[in-house]
């Protein structure tokens, strides 16, 4: 069965410091996607980016970058001179499919994140 | 009008109260989800309509109904619930096509279960 992993529960950074959120996942599947939300203390879950399986190249958007390794299973969210609006729980999700084969998400615990001024 | 939109945004309801949650997504999907978070816990996915049609019930309680009239609509029947029920419930939607679509979320209803 899938699963996402993130082991970080809570991390606190100063203003301006760079921060990595950690995901490691596992699958059976040889298509599949890799996602991460935002929850920021309002509820509502932002997507922020989607990888397909077969596309290792990391991705640069602003201050954030994804570093996406096949070789470990692992798809680690960089945050960069962080802000203290980036404050949120954030997401690692990965696709899966349900037994009436339809996509379904599977979800890691979330990773806090506090950002101190 | 916002993408997907959830009513009410609050709730406290008795265990033996009879309530509805309602979402509604306006991106043309034919996708929608439930899901419930609660405090330390991870997101747990509820059910799943794929045109309408219900794809996934994730052993949830009978006590939670959902009914999905069209790919716009989706609702939670709540009737005699427990206070280990109190949660965030989120609704989602996505365009089921060729697969690895992001799921759009609604801002969720706190439901307390007094």
């Amino acid at each position: 069965a899938q699963k996402v992993t993130q082991a970080q529960t809570e991390i606190s950074v100063v203003e301006k410091e760079d921060v990595t959120l950690d995901c490691v996942y596992e699958t059976r599947d040889t298509t599949y996607y890799l996602f991460w939300y935002k929850q920021p203390p309002s509820g509502e879950l932002v997507f922020l980016i989607r990888r397909n399986s077969f596309d290792e190249q990391n991705e640069i958007s602003g201050r954030y970058s994804w570093n996406f390794q096949k070789s470990t299973s692992s798809f680690n969210f960089t945050i960069t001179a962080s802000q203290v609006v980036d404050s949120a729980v954030y997401f690692c999700a990965l696709s899966a499919y349900t037994q009436g084969g339809s996509e379904k998400l599977v979800f890691g615990k979330g990773t806090k994140l506090t950002v101190n001024p | 009008e916002t993408g997907v939109t959830q009513t009410p945004r609050h709730l406290v309801m008795g265990m033996t109260n009879k309530k509805s949650l309602k979402c509604e997504q306006h991106l043309g999907h034919n996708a929608m989800y439930w899901y419930k978070q609660s405090a330390k816990k991870p997101l747990e996915l509820m059910f799943v309509y794929n045109f309408k049609e219900q794809t996934e019930n994730n052993s949830v309680p009978s006590r939670f109904s959902p009914e999905c009239p069209n790919s716009s609509h989706l609702f939670l029947h709540l009737h005699t619930l427990q206070p280990e029920d109190s949660a965030l419930y989120l609704c989602a939607s996505s365009q089921q096509v060729a697969g690895g679509y992001e799921q759009y979320f609604g801002p969720g209803t706190r439901l307390t279960v007094t």
